[in-house]
């Protein structure tokens, strides 16, 4: 069936290192990739997408490149920062229905990253 | 605009009690889904609203857990009765159903605890 699997954390990382959290997805089709980031105590939050292969989604200094061929959408950032401090879960949707109902998300199970001052 | 409102942020109860949460989507998003988020794990799906009716139940355990959105706005997910392996954080989010947009906006969640 249709999976996300996204490396375990947690990751700690001193302020403006460089961050890549990998994720691989199992899916029939071509589905859409996210990934959601979860600050602590807040809900979660669409951090960037990417809709078709070789599409680079970014936000905030993330950049996560849909890769067809390895199935993967990796996330990096350049250098983090402490307010980067959070969990982050990739996604895929799958099942879309256009002008109609929406396909539901599928979460990985998410990496928790720290960043040290 | 306001986001996606849900009640109670917190509750304790009872094994065999039963609960029931409340969420109140963004104004004028018509796709509402209820996910259950257990402590390490991403969120699953539960249960998907279009409008009033329901698109996708297949992950909900129906011999425990109901949903309902009478109006096509607000919605309630109810427990009973509750076990043990029920706790876990409960999210709402919705979408505006409109084109190709995918996004999901998430409430804050209720943290449910069963003793």
């Amino acid at each position: 069936g249709n999976s996300v699997t996204q490396m375990e954390g947690p990751v700690t990382l001193s302020e403006e290192a460089f961050l890549t959290i990998n994720c691989t997805y199992t899916a029939t089709g071509y589905p859409s990739l996210f990934w959601y980031v979860q600050y602590p105590g807040e809900g979660l939050q669409l951090l960037l997408k990417a809709t078709k292969a070789d599409d680079k989604g970014s936000n905030k200094g993330f950049e996560a490149t849909y890769r067809k061929e390895t199935t993967s959408f990796h996330l990096e950032k350049g250098s983090v920062q402490v307010s980067d401090s959070a969990v982050y879960f990739c996604a895929l949707i799958w099942g879309i229905v256009y002008g109609g109902s929406q396909g539901n998300l599928i979460f990985g199970k998410g990496t928790k990253l720290s960043v040290k001052p | 605009e306001a986001g996606v409102a849900q009640s109670p942020r917190y509750k304790i109860i009872e094994k065999r009690q039963s609960v029931a949460f409340w969420c109140n989507p963004i104004s004028g998003h018509a796709t509402l889904y209820w996910y259950q988020q257990i402590l390490g794990q991403g969120p699953k799906l539960l249960i998907q609203f279009q409008n009033n009716g329901v698109v996708d139940d297949s992950q909900l355990p129906k011999d425990r857990f109901s949903a309902e959105r009478l109006k096509g706005v607000d919605s309630t997910l109810k427990i009973q009765p509750a076990k043990l392996e029920d706790s876990a954080v409960y999210l709402c989010a919705s979408s505006s159903g409109q084109g190709s947009s995918y996004e999901q906006y998430f409430g804050p969640g209720t943290r449910l605890t069963v003793t």
